[in-house]
């Protein structure tokens, strides 16, 4: 089993300044690993994934995320962000095999402010 | 890129009435679909995995007999809510699972539909 932890449940940030959102998992098998944005009332849209290869995974509207394996980290970062980032970021993983289902973080909100 | 839609958007209803919600793959065959639950201000919890032309894999606690899954086609899964009452409002989310090969790898990613709110009154 797999469980993910979102350290921190709300980020407030300026906007136009960088940030970090942080998220660790626990697993006792290989993982993928993903970052999904939900915007108030709609579903959830992919930002980025890792599966394999390079650590460093860049996904859209300017963010990436790094893949630490001896910290069991995926941290989401964006160098510079814009009001329209202001949403709820999930961080997920799933195993490698099996059904794939998600196990989700608790969320962080991402508030930019002007 | 890859399209999942879901059917209704929102839906109110009475109080032991069923509720209908499709998921459809609108570019991509999904042999499996995940439904999720969602309560305001809260992450998303898996309810049951939905596998084409098998019966559904529900999570611990959640009732199969109340929430029906049906994975017709590689394209379409339903969640039926049954005798809803007020306690099953809430934000119905579907996600398509593309496995297929692309050249150079797999895509394996979960795509999800836009949401269904159900409020039953």
């Amino acid at each position: 089993a797999q469980s993910v932890t979102q350290l921190d449940s709300q980020v407030p940030v300026f906007e136009e300044a960088p940030v970090e959102l942080r998220c660790n998992y626990s697993s006792s098998v290989s993982v993928y690993l993903f970052w999904y944005v939900q915007y108030p009332n709609q579903g959830l849209q992919l930002l980025l994934k890792y599966l394999s290869g390079s650590t460093l995974v860049k996904g859209i509207n300017g963010f990436e995320a790094e893949f630490n394996k001896s910290q069991t980290s995926f941290h989401l970062r964006k160098p510079s962000v814009h009001i329209s980032d202001t949403a709820e970021y999930f961080c997920a993983v799933t195993s490698d095999t099996g059904r794939r289902a998600l196990t989700f973080g608790s969320g962080t909100r991402l508030q930019v402010q002007p | 890129g890859a399209v999942v839609s879901q059917h209704p958007s929102w839906v109110i209803c009475k109080s032991g009435t069923s509720v209908k919600i499709e998921c459809r793959s609108l570019d991509f065959q999904a042999t499996t679909m995940f439904w999720y639950r969602q309560f305001p201000k809260q992450s998303l919890m898996l309810m049951a995995t939905s596998n084409e032309g098998s019966k559904a894999t529900y999570e611990q606690g959640v009732e199969k007999d109340k929430f029906l899954i049906n994975h017709a086609s590689l394209t379409l899964s339903t969640l039926t809510v049954t005798s809803a009452h007020p306690e099953d409002s809430s934000f119905y989310i579907c996600s398509a699972r593309d496995g297929g090969l692309l050249a150079g790898g797999s895509t394996d990613t979960q795509y999800f539909g836009p949401g269904t709110r159900l409020t039953v009154l």
